[in-house]
């Protein structure tokens, strides 16, 4: 069966500080893979999405930036942390359009 | 603009009564809806999805209803149980984008 895996599950940085969030699938290949923002209390906003390795979608200007490796890894990154960045981080999978995606865990990200 | 939104942001229900929760979207080119449940602390978990070209569609003690013609998605929980108690987003995909647009939620409150 397929999974997917996030890490850390919390995180505190100070502001002006790089980011690394990793995301990987297991059990899947070629899948397309999803980054998405929520703030409290409120729905999910897709930041990133890529059908591929290397292919990589923004869809809200921001101060982060995603990259794909290798197939099963999708990766959020930032160079300078705001404090606007605090949030809940999720990755998500799909076998292809118009299919379910399947969540990780997230990442609450808190920036001081 | 696109937008999924819900009726109302909490809904309390006693334990072993159905619970209806309701979602309106505007985008009609959408054609594929998907109910996610969030419990406090963890990624939204798939619970079941529907495609334009039917009606309804049902799972164990779910069911789902799209009235595409007044653009609304209900999620039908039968015999609510203290483990239902979460927040539940619908969720449109238009056309095979692959890019899903969440509604703010709603919190289900299950009293016992």
């Amino acid at each position: 069966s397929q999974t997917i895996h996030q890490w850390p599950a919390t995180l505190v940085q100070p502001v002006g500080s790089p980011l690394s969030l990793e995301c990987t699938v297991e059990g899947t290949s070629n899948p397309n893979l999803y980054w998405y923002r929520q703030a409290a209390g409120r729905g999910l906003q897709l930041l990133f999405y890529s059908v591929g390795i290397g292919q990589i979608s923004s869809e809200v200007p921001q101060n982060l930036s995603a990259s794909r490796p290798q197939d099963r890894q999708f990766i959020l990154s930032s160079k300078k942390l705001l404090l606007s960045d605090s949030g809940f981080y999720l990755c998500a999978w799909s076998a292809d359009e118009n299919q379910p995606q399947h969540f990780g865990d997230g990442t609450r990200l808190s920036i001081l | 603009g696109e937008s999924v939104g819900l009726h109302l942001p909490t809904l309390s229900v006693q334990e072993g009564d159905n619970s209806i929760i309701n979602c309106a979207y505007s985008n009609s080119a959408s054609d594929y809806f998907i109910w996610y449940k969030q419990e406090s602390g963890k990624g939204p978990q798939f619970i079941i999805d529907i495609r334009s070209n039917m009606d309804k569609r049902q799972g164990q003690r779910v069911t789902v209803l799209l009235n595409k013609t007044v653009k609304h998605l209900s999620l039908q929980i039968a015999a609510t149980q203290p483990g239902d108690s979460a927040v539940y987003f619908c969720a449109e995909e238009t056309s095979n984008t692959g890019k899903l647009i969440f509604g703010q939620g709603t919190t289900l409150q299950v009293k016992p």
